[in-house]
């Protein structure tokens, strides 16, 4: 079974400053996706960034990033020019390729401050 | 678009009574998929459907009974609550399974108590 751990359960920054949040996970897949979701005070669940386990390449989208280390199975998010608006849950989460199943990691709460 | 769409937001339930979360999607997507997010914990699957007809227990499907009713609509049951339950519970949808291209998008969540 897959696992994904979130090691800060809770993380602060400045604004415009940079934070990195930390997943890893344990798999003996070969081929699988790995995602950040960001989950704001409204509750709402919104995909951040998506990574193919294949791809070399670390995945961008504007000014979130990920650090993909795939023989240390490592998968962390770094969010560059922190707004106020990124306060929020941010969840790791893996799943394999072909499968239905996307397994979460606990989440970490990261706060923005002015 | 209203992309997935999940009803009642609160419900406050006794113990023993029983409740049907609704759920409606408007993407045309294949699969869809009920969550719980406890405190903790992060998001587990309790059931999924990869297509109209087609039902699947998760993680965590104890105490539940799902229905595709259509392509569109997906509802959880709990026949028989218990505290054990109180919980916020998301729905969610994606067109295909297992892929980067489909991810999940989720509906707004609802939170239920079991008193």
């Amino acid at each position: 079974a897959q696992t994904v751990t979130q090691s800060q359960p809770e993380m602060s920054v400045q604004e415009a400053e940079t934070v990195t949040l930390s997943c890893t996970y344990d798999t003996s897949e070969s081929n699988y996706y790995l995602f950040w979701y960001k989950q704001p005070p409204s509750r709402q669940m919104i995909l951040v960034i998506r990574q193919e386990a294949y791809k070399q390449q670390n995945a961008t989208e504007n000014r979130f990033s990920v650090n993909f280390q795939k023989a240390a199975k490592s998968f962390s998010l770094k969010i560059s020019d922190s707004q106020l608006g990124d306060t929020a849950m941010y969840f790791c989460a893996f799943m394999k390729v072909g499968s239905e199943k996307l397994v979460f990691g606990k989440g970490t709460k990261l706060t923005v401050n002015p | 678009n209203a992309g997935v769409t999940q009803t009642p937001k609160f419900q406050v339930l006794k113990t023993g009574q029983s409740m049907t979360l609704q759920c409606a999607q408007d993407m045309n997507h294949n699969s869809m998929y009920w969550y719980r997010q406890d405190p903790g914990m992060g998001l587990r699957l309790i059931y999924y459907s990869a297509s109209e007809g087609t039902t699947d227990k998760g993680e965590v499907p104890n105490g539940y009974n799902v229905s595709r009713l259509n392509k569109r609509e997906f509802s959880l049951r709990l026949e028989s609550a218990a505290p054990s339950q109180t919980s916020v519970y998301f729905c969610a949808s994606s067109w295909a399974k297992g892929s980067t291209n489909s991810p999940l998008h989720f509906g707004n969540g609802t939170r239920l108590t079991v008193t």
